[in-house]
């Protein structure tokens, strides 16, 4: 079974700088995809960025960005410019391309990031 | 658009009650999947359904709990003989097909707070 690791319970930044949050997994399949969520105090799970396995690339969201170091099974979310509203928890998540998997999202416990102003 | 519906927002039952839990997904969804926030803790998958259909129930609890997504209506999430351990937030999301593409993204509801008295 494919677990997901976050290993900051909580993090903060000054308003305008850069933050990197960090997230680990394991799996034994090649071929997967990883997620980044955002939540809120509202509590609604919104997605921030993606990244299918097989691509090379980090995916970037404007100020949103990823490092995707698949050997190392870590999947890291950068934010730039840090502003007020992106205070929330953060969970990285992994979903298996297997049909026997059923597509379910295997969350992490989160990451609470705090913007102080 | 009408994102994934969830009510009510907050539901508070007294032990030994039943809870009913609803989700409308996306409209033109046919999956449905329900997730289980404790306090602290990421969301882990409960139980994922098709119209009509039970596909996969290996993250619900054995007992008490149960779940339906019939043909006309919302998805149910259904606890009986409620216990103060089930207070936790319940989030159900939806996806248009069951694919493994990131094209089939689980699009989340706002989610229920259960309280347990």
């Amino acid at each position: 079974a494919q677990t997901v690791t976050q290993s900051q319970p909580e993090m903060s930044v000054q308003e305008a700088e850069t933050v990197t949050l960090s997230c680990t997994y394991d799996t034994s399949e090649s071929d997967y995809y990883l997620f980044w969520y955002k939540q809120p105090p509202s509590r609604q799970m919104i997605l921030v960025i993606r990244q299918e396995a097989y691509k090379q690339q980090n995916a970037t969201e404007n100020r949103f960005s990823v490092n995707f170091q698949k050997a190392a099974k870590s999947f890291s979310l950068k934010i730039s410019d840090s502003q007020l509203g992106d205070a929330a928890m953060y969970f990285c998540a992994y979903r298996s391309p297997a049909r026997g998997s059923n597509y379910k999202l295997t969350f992490g416990k989160g990451t609470l990031l705090t913007v102080n102003p | 658009n009408a994102g994934v519906m969830q009510n009510p927002r907050h539901l508070v039952r007294r032990r030994g009650q039943e809870a009913r839990l609803r989700c409308s997904p996306v409209k033109g969804h046919s999956h449905v999947y329900w997730y289980r926030q404790l306090p602290e803790e990421g969301l882990k998958f409960m139980v994922y359904l098709q119209k009509e259909n039970i596909i996969d129930e290996s993250g619900m609890p054995k007992e008490r709990f149960s779940a339906e997504f019939p043909k006309e209506g919302p998805s149910i999430l259904r606890i009986q003989q409620v216990v103060r351990g089930d207070s936790a937030a319940y989030f159900c999301a939806s996806s248009l097909a069951g694919g493994a593409s990131s094209y089939n993204e689980q699009f989340f509801g706002p989610g229920t707070r259960l309280t347990v008295l």
